[in-house]
C-alpha cells in the first residue's frame, strides 16, 4: 500500500530548462507536503514544503503546487542547473491529535533521478 | 547552528550482534525521528520521540528500539541482527509538530 507515488524514476532536463517533478497521493489525511533533495549516501535536505491549506508555495528557484482534489502535487525548479542532480523525493504528513497517529511521521515516495546537463 | 548529527558514519557487525546508533538533533528540536532507507523499501519509518516518549512507531519488528534522553538526543538499537537490516538509517528532527523535518548524514548499517 504505496500511499505516496512518485511514477517517474528519473528525469533529464537541460541547463536553464524548467525541471517538473511529479508526486501522487492517496491518503486524503495527508495535511502537509514536503519536498527533500539527496545525494546517495547522505540524509535527505529539505527543499520546501506546502500545507493543504495552500495551492501553491515558492522559494527561489523552487516553487511547488498542489491539487487537492487530484491528490498530486508538483514540483518546478526553474532554472535548472547542473548542481540540481540528485534524486528528488515528496514527503506528506498527516494530523495529530484528535485521533490523528501521524506524529513525527513522513511518508515518502521512491524518489525521482533527476540529472541536469550542462 | 549546527545540524542533525548522527554517530557512528559508518557500522559493519555480524549477524546476531546488536547495534545502537546515536542522533543528536537540531538544538531547540524535540521532535526526533528514525527512518531506515534501503533500495527497495525506500524511506520508511521507524519511529518517533517527543520529550522522552515515544508518540508513533512504524512497522518494524520489535527487535528495533529506541529512546530519547532529557536532552532530546536519542538513541536507536537494533538486537539480534539480520542481513536485512543492512540500510542507512536516518534520523531527523523538526521544531513544530508535523512540519519541516531535518535529516542527519545518516549512519550505514551492513550486516555481514
Amino acid at each position: 500500500d504505496q500511499q505516496v507515488k512518485q511514477n517517474s524514476p528519473s528525469l533529464s532536463v537541460q541547463e536553464g530548462r524548467i525541471s517538473i517533478l511529479n508526486c501522487d497521493y492517496t491518503n486524503s489525511m495527508f495535511d502537509y507536503f514536503l519536498w527533500y533533495k539527496k545525494y546517495p549516501a547522505e540524509g535527505p535536505t529539505f527543499l520546501i514544503s506546502i500545507s493543504s491549506i495552500k495551492d501553491k508555495n515558492e522559494d527561489g528557484r523552487f516553487t511547488v503546487f498542489l491539487n487537492k482534489s487530484a491528490k498530486h502535487l508538483s514540483l518546478h525548479i526553474v532554472p535548472s542547473q547542473p548542481g540540481d542532480s540528485a534524486v528528488y523525493f515528496c514527503a506528506a504528513s498527516g494530523p495529530v491529535g484528535a485521533g490523528g497517529t501521524s506524529y513525527g511521521k513522513l511518508t515518502f515516495g521512491q524518489g525521482t533521478i533527476l540529472t541536469v546537463h550542462p | 547552528k549546527a545540524g542533525v548529527t548522527q554517530t557512528p558514519r559508518y557500522l559493519i557487525k555480524t549477524r546476531g550482534q546488536q547495534v545502537t546508533l546515536s542522533c543528536s538533533p537540531i538544538s531547540g528540536h524535540r521532535s526526533v525521528s528514525w527512518y531506515q532507507q534501503t533500495p527497495g523499501q525506500g524511506l520508511q519509518f521507524l519511529f518517533e520521540y517527543f520529550s522522552e516518549t515515544q508518540r508513533n512507531k512504524g512497522n518494524f519488528p520489535g527487535r528495533f528500539s529506541g529512546r530519547q534522553f532529557s536532552n532530546s538526543r536519542s538513541e536507536m538499537n537494533v538486537s539480534t541482527l539480520e542481513l536485512g537490516d543492512s540500510a542507512l538509517y536516518l534520523c531527523a528532527s523538526s521544531l513544530v509538530l508535523n512540519t519541516e523535518a531535518f535529516f542527519g548524514q545518516g549512519t550505514r548499517l551492513t550486516v555481514v
